[in-house]
């Protein structure tokens, strides 16, 4: 399953609401994963599950979508928030990630 | 808390193979709701699953690495290891280790180690 990212990078101001899209190359019911990760550091699990937030992430994230098309959004952007995030199938192995998009400070 | 911590070398040669041990503390790789993974990072080709271990020893690897990997969990240091033979320069990149949940499905990756960089050149 080929995942794809849009826009592949985005430049926001602190306050602003961003909103990067996952399609997914055949249905994947809700089993989509979004993570974020900052330079040199290991990607960290945001959303389980298209919509589930991890225990500990801000309320101003939020994932939706089902079948092909996902979203992840951040509703007020904040300075710890600029980094790379990246969608992953888990419906059918082998799991697939998409390009990523990267959030930076415009 | 959960800690993944990745050892190995940071260079291997062209044909050789590539061996990597990621040590769990803070939980179990006896858990019954996780698997052992490992994913790869490279500039070009993004992230990579390349495949996961069950305590059980049970293993799924990525079809397009399959021929060459062998991932393996030992119980009695809490540990799971990565082979990766007849290594290239297309394998370059850094490899991380982490923990997948499966609880009515899989519901991704929840602890990562720190990732090690791995170069392949003469």
């Amino acid at each position: 399953i080929q995942m794809t990212q849009s826009p592949s990078s985005v430049s926001a101001s602190v306050g602003d609401r961003v909103t990067i899209t996952c399609r997914a190359s055949q249905g994947i019911s809700t089993w989509l994963v979004w993570y974020q990760q900052k330079p040199g550091e290991a990607p960290k699990l945001l959303v389980s599950t298209a919509s589930s937030l991890q225990s500990g992430v801000p309320s101003r994230f939020s994932g939706g979508g089902s079948g092909t098309d996902f979203t992840l959004t951040i509703s007020s952007l904040q300075p710890e928030d600029f980094a790379t995030y990246f969608c992953q199938q888990t419906n059918m192995f082998p799991f697939t990630f998409g390009p990523g998009t990267k959030v930076d400070i415009k | 808390q959960v800690q993944l911590q990745v050892s190995g070398p940071g260079l291997v040669r062209p044909s050789e193979t590539l061996s990597l041990t990621c040590t769990v503390s803070g939980a179990s790789v006896r858990s019954p709701t996780h698997y052992w993974s490992w994913i790869r990072q490279s500039p070009g080709k993004g992230l990579e699953w390349i495949g996961y271990v069950y305590y059980t020893g049970s293993t799924n690897y990525n079809p397009s690495l399959k021929s060459r990997v062998t991932i393996s969990v030992d119980l009695s240091t809490n540990q799971f290891s990565l082979n990766l033979s007849s290594m290239t320069t297309a394998d370059t990149a850094v490899y991380f280790c982490a923990r997948d949940l499966f609880s009515s499905g899989w519901k991704g990756l929840d602890s990562w180690g720190q990732g090690t960089l791995v170069t392949v050149s003469p």
